[in-house]
C-alpha cells in the first residue's frame, strides 16, 4: 500500500532563510503528487500539484516542489521564507492506478519562521 | 464561486451518542471524499463517492461509521455509538471527475467533532 513519509515533524527557520521541507512516497507506480497548508484553525489549501509533464512545479506564495521518480521525492522549497509562511505542511500522493484518486497524506511538517 | 462548506464547525457530544456531518461540495463536482484528521496527523481517508454510490468505502474504521450521498450533491457522515477516539476532525473534499487534470480535491473547512 502506498505511504508518505515526511521526516521532518518540526522546521524552524529565520525569515528570509530558505526552506526545504522533504517527503517521500513508498510506491514507484504512477501517482500525482501535491503540497498542502494548512493556517491555524483553517482548511487545507493546495500549494502546488504534480500531475505529469515538467518534473519542477512553481505554485503559489513562492514555493516550488521537484518531483524526482527514482528517488520518489517530492521536496517543497522557498528561497526566502516569510513569517506569514509559518504554518502545517501536508504533501500527499495520489494513485494514478487506483481508479479512486484518494489522496494518501504525509504526517505534516510544521514550519516556524522565526523573525 | 462557492467552495465546499461543511455544518457545523464545531459538534460537541457525549460518548454513546448519534452524529451526523454534513458535506456540501462545489456544485458539478461529482467525487466527493470523506477523510479524519486526528491532532498531529495528516488526514486519513475515510469513504469516496462517485455520484450517489460509495466506490470506496475502505476507510472507514468500523461499522459506527456510514457515509451517503443520496442525490449526487450533499453528503451526510453518520456515526453510531460515539466513542472518545472519534474526536478528530472530519474533513470533506470534491473534485471534478473525468481527467487527469480534474483530480484535484478541494477541502471543506471540516468539522471539528468532540466525544466527551
Amino acid at each position: 500500500a502506498q505511504s508518505v513519509t515526511q521526516l521532518d515533524s518540526q522546521v524552524p527557520v529565520f525569515e528570509e532563510a530558505p526552506v526545504e521541507l522533504r517527503c517521500n512516497y513508498s510506491s514507484s507506480v504512477s501517482v500525482y503528487l501535491f503540497w498542502y497548508v494548512q493556517y491555524p484553525n483553517q482548511g487545507l489549501q493546495l500549494l502546488l500539484k504534480y500531475l505529469s509533464g515538467s518534473t519542477l512545479v512553481k505554485g503559489i506564495n513562492g514555493f516550488e516542489a521537484e518531483f524526482n521518480k527514482s528517488q520518489t521525492s517530492f521536496h517543497l522549497r522557498k528561497p526566502s521564507v516569510h513569517i506569514s509562511d509559518t504554518a502545517e505542511y501536508f504533501c500527499a500522493v495520489s494513485d494514478r492506478t487506483s481508479g479512486t484518486y484518494k489522496y494518501i497524506f504525509g504526517t505534516g511538517t510544521r514550519l516556524k519562521v522565526l523573525a | 464561486g462557492a467552495g465546499v462548506s461543511q455544518t457545523p464547525s464545531n459538534k460537541v457530544t457525549e460518548k454513546g451518542k448519534y452524529v451526523e456531518l454534513r458535506c456540501d461540495p462545489i456544485s458539478g463536482h461529482t467525487a466527493l471524499y470523506w477523510y479524519r484528521q486526528s491532532l498531529g496527523q495528516g488526514p486519513e481517508f475515510l469513504i469516496y463517492f462517485q455520484g450517489t454510490g460509495a466506490a470506496d468505502d475502505s476507510g472507514l474504521p468500523n461499522d459506527r461509521f456510514f457515509a451517503v450521498r443520496p442525490e449526487g450533491s450533499v453528503s451526510t457522515l453518520k456515526i453510531q455509538r460515539t466513542e472518545r477516539g472519534d474526536s478528530a476532525v472530519y474533513l470533506c473534499a470534491s473534485s471534478v471527475r473525468g481527467t487527469s487534470e480534474s483530480n484535484e480535491q478541494f477541502f471543506g473547512p471540516g468539522t471539528r467533532l468532540t466525544v466527551l
